[in-house]
Order: structure tokens, then sequence, then C-alpha cells
């Protein structure tokens, strides 16, 4: 597709409950991030992919959080026994990395809501 | 660890004033720099990018910004605000092109016909 694409654009889910978001990223890019916006956290880095490389997982917040990425495009993240502090909006970004400097292009993200 | 300061939370201009939002990052090289905006509801969108050479550096809908060494800014520039540039603005670092962004708190701007 023409750009970054998240489902769903929104979840509302109990609290325990275990949600997956997907992200399809732009055709070509081999590399594909996840962050997270809330109120009070703002901006955070989740996890990073690259190519066939070992995941950079060093900003997941707890080990309810995981993500993979299948046949180096599509990518889920799963949130295991959710938590309140989890509602935020997750965002995928993807980015290619074949040209050098290439900055990273965002999905609109997924509004997640844990009642 | 690298860090980006966005000093101003809301700023409010006139239409048509000239705007300009301030960014600074505390890091032991000159990292790559960055702007995006964000409009309710979606993702964000790059206006512009600082990765070496002229540190002025032009972006999208009339946006421009200056990349200062000395001061660790690189502060956000428009000579005519339009209404439509209401929106969040994000000054984001990173080590280099393809590692993870580090993001200013975000400074929402707000356009007075």
């Amino acid at each position: 597709g023409a750009g970054v694409s998240q489902s769903p654009s929104n979840k509302v889910t109990e609290k325990g409950k275990d949600v997956e978001l997907r992200c399809d990223p732009i055709s070509g890019h081999t590399a594909l991030y996840w962050y997270r916006q809330s109120l009070g956290q703002g901006l955070e880095f989740l996890i990073y992919f690259q190519g066939n490389s070992a995941p950079d997982k060093s900003g997941l917040p707890s080990d309810r959080f995981s993500a993979e990425r299948t046949g180096g495009s599509v990518s889920t993240l799963t949130i295991q026994r959710t938590q309140q502090e989890d509602s935020a909006v997750y965002l995928c970004a993807s980015s290619s990395q074949t040209g050098g400097n290439q900055p990273q292009h965002f999905g609109d993200g997924t509004r997640l809501s844990i009642l | 660890a690298q860090s980006v300061t966005q000093p101003d939370i809301h700023i409010t201009v006139s239409e048509g004033a000239s705007l300009e939002l301030r960014c600074n990052y505390s890091y032991g090289a000159t990292p790559y720099l960055f702007w995006y905006v964000q409009s309710p509801g979606q993702g964000l969108q790059l206006l512009l990018k600082y990765f070496s050479g002229d540190t002025l550096v032009q972006g999208i809908k009339g946006f421009e910004a200056e990349f200062k060494r000395s001061q660790s800014s690189f502060n956000l520039r428009k000579p005519s605000v339009h209404w439509s540039d209401a929106a969040e603005y994000f000054c984001a670092v990173a080590l280099n092109a393809g590692n993870m962004l580090t993001f200013g708190g975000g400074t929402r701007l707000m356009v007075k016909p």
C-alpha cells in the first residue's frame, strides 16, 4: 500500500484480556518500529525490527508485551493480561534502510482502551 | 541517555503571524534530527529532517528548521501560519537514520483567526 496501515484503528477491551495489534509496513521497507503514545508518558519506543536480525526489544515495558514480524513484512504487537495503564495509542512506523538516511513513516495508530 | 526538550507545551499564534517552535536535545554527538506533525486522530507526518550539511533545512508545508550545534537546538519556523497548521508538533532525535526515535513532549499549536 501507499502508507503504513494499522488495524484495528480502535480497540476496547476488558482488563485481563489479551489483545493483538497489526501493522502492515510500506512495501519494501525493511525496518519496522512500534511506539506507544500516552498522556502521561508521551511518545515512547517499544521495539524495532530490522530485516532478519534479532529485534531490539529494549523499550518493551514488561514481559506482557511481545511482538513478531512474519516474513519480514507484517508485524503483530501482543499485549497479554491487559492492564488499565496499557491504554494508549500504539503507533507503527517503517523505513527503508537500503538508501541510507531514510526517515520513519508512521501509520495512524491503534487507540487501545482498557476498561 | 539522549533526551529532547520542547519547552513550550502550548503556543497560540494569530493566522498570518510567524511561528517558532523550540527544540533542544542532549546527546554526546550530533544526532539525526526530525520534526513531525500530528493532527487529531492521525499518525505522525514528517515535516523535515537534518542529517548533515547545510544547517538550514526546508520541509513541507512551508516549514524550515535551523540546526545550531553550539546551542544544541533545532527550532522549527514558519513565516506565516495558516489555520490548517493547528496541530501538535514533535521534535525527535535518533543515533542514526535507522535507529529508534526519542521524542520531545510535543508542542500544541493553536491558530487564532
